[in-house]
């Protein structure tokens, strides 16, 4: 039982090119989270996706797309990195959305853009 | 208007000491979650305590408590007997009912225990 795994787990990107951040959970969870990590801004959301086949924008969006591939992944995509997304990424899922259900974390992508 | 503040930026503790981390939050909405989150120098994000805005005792888990004071809007982190092991950044973070599917966590406290 992995839990929520992405991959990679390391990047490097010039300003412009594109790429995919992969999760996948194997808890059987319907809710899986995207979030980016900025120095002394905490946890953003970024989308979310509350179950298979449907997505919603969180906080800060802009930029990014996201895919719920099947129950098990959710991938998110940045189309033409800039700079500004240099972050520590993390997925996230729950077995619902409910006010009472913790979040199980994934080890983040730690993502520089140059 | 932040939906978490966490206002210590760093705190120290000495070994064995009881440490309090403190959160206040924004919330209108009647039903909610908190949870406190600790995230080791190694990355992950790892889940320490809940409590729903309903629960009429504060949370416990082992070391961790939560002392909940609702009419004040605060949900503070008191770690008993620190350990070396916990120094960490620790999150604090809400979801509300009406909003489910959106946590949000505040800016973290960095705590060190020292020997």
């Amino acid at each position: 039982n992995a839990g929520v795994t992405q991959t990679p787990k390391f990047q490097v990107l010039k300003t412009g090119q594109s790429m995919t951040l992969q999760c996948a959970q194997d808890m059987n969870h319907n809710s899986m989270y995207w979030y980016r990590q900025d120095p002394g801004m905490g946890l953003r959301l970024i989308y979310y996706s509350a179950s298979e086949g449907t997505t919603d924008k969180g906080e800060v969006p802009n930029g990014y797309n996201v895919s719920r591939l099947n129950k098990r992944e959710f991938s998110l995509r940045l189309e033409s990195a800039a700079p500004s997304q240099t972050s520590v990424y993390f997925c996230a899922s729950s077995e619902w959305g409910g006010p009472k259900e913790t979040q199980y974390f994934g080890p983040g992508t730690r993502l520089l853009v140059l | 208007a932040q939906k978490i503040t966490q206002t210590q930026p760093g705190m120290f503790v000495q070994e064995k000491e009881a440490v309090t981390l403190d959160c206040t939050y924004d919330t209108s909405d009647p039903s909610y979650g908190l949870f406190w989150y600790k995230q080791p120098s190694s990355g992950e994000m790892i889940f320490l305590i809940y409590q729903g805005s309903y629960d009429q005792q504060n949370a416990t888990e082992g070391r961790y408590s939560l002392n909940f004071q609702k009419a004040r809007k605060s949900a503070n982190l008191v770690i008993s007997a620190s350990q070396l092991g916990d120094s960490a950044m620790y999150f604090c973070a809400m979801r509300e009912d009406n909003t489910g599917n959106q946590f949000y966590f505040g800016t973290g406290t960095s705590l060190t225990v020292i020997p």
